[in-house]
């Protein structure tokens, strides 16, 4: 069966330090992999997708993240962050024979002044 | 287009009652899952719906339910109400189909509080 770890249910960074959030997954084939964001009391907006096009997938407001296959890993990185990241964020993988998502805990990122 | 949208935003009801949560999914859009977030137990599937079948299912009771109609929305039910059912319950529609990514697109969430 297939899971999706997030190393670290909170980070936190200083504004203008490197943003790197961790995700691993398991799984014998290369599913297809997403990292959303959720800002309070709200629910959660699609930040980047990974569809085996290219292995650097750039998003939106500044994030990207790495497909390495040899590590099953899923990383999200930002290189200045912004107090408007702090977010929580997740990871999702979803099975490309059953379609079933599967959501990772949860990183809380908190930005400091 | 319009996003997804769930009604009501905010729910209160007593231990006992039941509950239902409607979503209405991106124009286009066969699939709606459902899922439950609270601050103890994350974010967490309930099922999900494809074409007015239920296609995936999690590890949730019999009290919830759920449906999805020939026009593509849904509604899920919770029925004998608990405590623990206090939570922001998401919506979430996709494509669905074969071949496709499945990205899914969030609604804004439905908050319920059981007293």
């Amino acid at each position: 069966a297939q899971s999706v770890t997030q190393l670290g249910s909170h980070v936190s960074v200083s504004e203008g330090a490197l943003v790197l959030l961790r995700c691993n997954y398991s799984s014998s084939v290369p599913p297809y992999l997403f990292w959303y964001v959720q800002y309070p009391n709200q629910g959660l907006q699609l930040l980047l997708k990974y569809t085996s096009a290219a292995t650097l997938v750039k998003g939106i407001n500044g994030f990207e993240a790495e497909f390495k296959k040899s590590e099953t890993s899923f990383h999200l990185t930002k290189p200045s962050a912004h107090m408007s990241d702090a977010a929580e964020y997740f990871c999702a993988v979803s099975d490309r024979g059953t379609y079933k998502y599967i959501f990772g805990t949860g990183t809380r990122l908190k930005v400091l002044a | 287009k319009a996003g997804v949208t769930q009604t009501p935003r905010y729910l209160i009801k007593t231990r006992g009652q039941q509950v239902t949560l409607s979503c209405s999914p991106i124009s286009g859009h066969r699939s709606v899952s459902w899922y439950q977030q609270t601050p103890g137990q994350g974010l967490q599937f309930l099922f999900e719906y494809f074409s007015e079948t239920q296609r995936n299912k999690g590890n949730f009771p019999g009290r919830f339910s759920g449906r999805q109609f020939s026009n593509s929305r849904s509604e899920m039910n919770v029925s004998t109400l608990e405590l623990g059912d206090s939570a922001l319950y998401l919506c979430a529609s996709s494509s669905g189909g074969r071949g496709t990514q499945n990205e899914q697109f969030f609604g804004p969430g439905t908050r319920l509080t059981v007293l």
